[in-house]
């Protein structure tokens, strides 16, 4: 079945605790994507990827890091999380056809 | 997102049809989309419309683009329960980078 996964679902931690948010997809997409969504304010692109080692800031990137390494993965990096990285956070990737992005099902990041 | 604007809420009776409006600024999109986010889970593409397009159906979903006035909506024929939920507008330039709106909570009552 052709999907994005993420992990975690759900994460509480402190600030300035590093932490991880992996991305997968198993569609050999070139395109991948980070978002974060906040009420009020849909979607936001934090960074992008159009293939491997290629990365580039989005519209909000500040405090966050990515690497794509390998096709299939695009990891999201905080590497000093602060409160107002509370948000729910979307990896996507996107195929040639019609540019249809396809997304994770998400991660609810709580930073106390 | 600044350049793609939705009304925020929405409420339809049952049966009932609802038209959901965005506007959005960049007229090189070559692409438009409208996604369905349930409670607690992800994105999930509805439907989307090619820039040249005017209108497109698939069943109980049309959307209608005006490129001139840059104005796109999404119309659901008799509305579902199961339709409830928060509806974005995106627009895609080259590579797929969407600009969201800031989504329209549909409310369907009985």
């Amino acid at each position: 079945e052709a999907q994005v996964t993420q992990n975690p679902r759900y994460l509480i931690t402190v600030t300035g605790k590093k932490l991880t948010v992996t991305c997968s997809q198993n569609m050999n997409h070139e395109y991948m994507s980070w978002y974060r969504q906040d009420p009020g304010l849909g979607l936001r692109q934090i960074y992008y990827s159009m293939n491997v080692e290629v990365t580039d800031k989005g519209d909000v990137p500040e405090g966050y890091k990515v690497s794509r390494k390998e096709k299939r993965n695009f990891p999201l990096i905080l590497e000093s999380p602060s409160p107002n990285q509370t948000s729910l956070y979307f990896c996507a990737s996107t195929g040639s056809l019609n540019n249809e992005q396809f997304f994770g099902p998400g991660t609810r990041l709580t930073v106390l | 997102g600044e350049d793609v604007e939705q009304s925020l809420f929405l409420s339809v009776r049952e049966g009932d049809s609802s038209v959901i409006n965005c506007t959005y600024t960049d007229s090189s999109s070559t692409y438009l989309y409208w996604y369905k986010q349930e409670p607690g889970a992800g994105l999930q593409l509805l439907t989307y419309i090619f820039s040249n397009m005017d209108m497109k159906q698939d069943q109980r979903l049309t959307v209608l683009l005006n490129k001139k006035d840059k104005h796109l909506s999404l119309r659901i024929a008799d509305t579902q329960t199961g339709d409830s939920a928060i509806y974005f507008c995106a627009e895609s330039g080259r590579w797929g980078k969407l600009q969201f709106g800031a989504g329209t909570q549909v409310v369907v009552t009985p």
